[in-house]
């Protein structure tokens, strides 16, 4: 199975400040037909992960555009541009490239 | 609006069964795969199952496959989980979740059913 590693496990930040989130897959993410399925979700406390960031970059609707995602090939970040106290929770990375699809193991965003 | 409810959780014991279910409703049902991913208490998220739009195409993680079955009714647009010989390792929060196809991902999840098997 496709290891993802995500770091660090957590991430203290300040509000109004940048913060960024890394995902590094044992394998390319790059598929036979040229895609890259990697995955972004959210799970702020006490609920269920909600998707931000499909194929590397694409943003779901209804999520604020402070959040961004980059990456190629087996590295990957999730960008939020300035944290908002609604952003603490935790990060999974997820691909979708290689069967089974795997997770990384999360990172939890608190903020100092 | 798509929504996702799951249901049947509870209690159980080593070696016992249980079945989940989850009720669709804000799309077409029968027009999307379905998955099942589960969460261990204070645990990250895991892959347990899916299946095809026809219920012809079964996958299952190592670790519940030949114990569990997942089915799907489309006119009833609910999925299920039917759980045997669970084990204290099944332990979690299983959620549903509609696939987005052409994207390989996870689009849509339910609240999830907290499974605890206990003796």
């Amino acid at each position: 199975d496709v290891v993802m590693t995500q770091s660090p496990l957590t991430l203290p930040v300040t509000l109004g400040q940048p913060a960024s989130i890394s995902c590094r897959s044992s394998q390319s993410l790059v598929h036979s037909d040229g895609n890259t399925y990697l995955n972004w979700f959210q799970q702020r406390p006490g609920q269920s992960p909600r998707r931000l960031i499909y194929k590397v970059s694409n943003r779901d609707s209804g999520v604020p555009d402070r959040f961004s995602g980059s990456g190629s090939g087996t590295d990957f970040t999730l960008k939020i541009s300035r944290v908002e106290a609604e952003d603490v929770g935790v990060y999974y990375c997820m691909q979708g490239t290689h069967w089974p699809w795997t997770f990384g193991q999360g990172i939890k965003v608190e903020i100092k | 609006e798509v929504q996702l409810v799951e249901s049947g959780g509870g209690l159980i014991q080593p070696g016992g069964s249980l079945r989940l279910s989850c009720a669709a409703s804000g799309f077409t049902f029968s027009s999307h795969w379905m998955h099942w991913v589960r969460q261990a208490p204070g645990k990250g998220l895991v892959w347990v199952s899916r299946i095809s739009t026809d219920e012809r195409k079964l996958h299952y993680a190592d670790s519940v496959k030949g114990r569990f079955i997942i089915s799907r009714d489309n006119a009833k647009n609910t999925l299920y989980l039917q759980m045997n010989r669970l084990t204290v390792e099944d332990t979690a929060v299983y959620y549903c979740a509609r696939d987005h196809y052409g994207a390989n991902s996870l689009a849509s999840w339910g609240q999830g059913t907290l499974v605890t098997v206990s003796s």
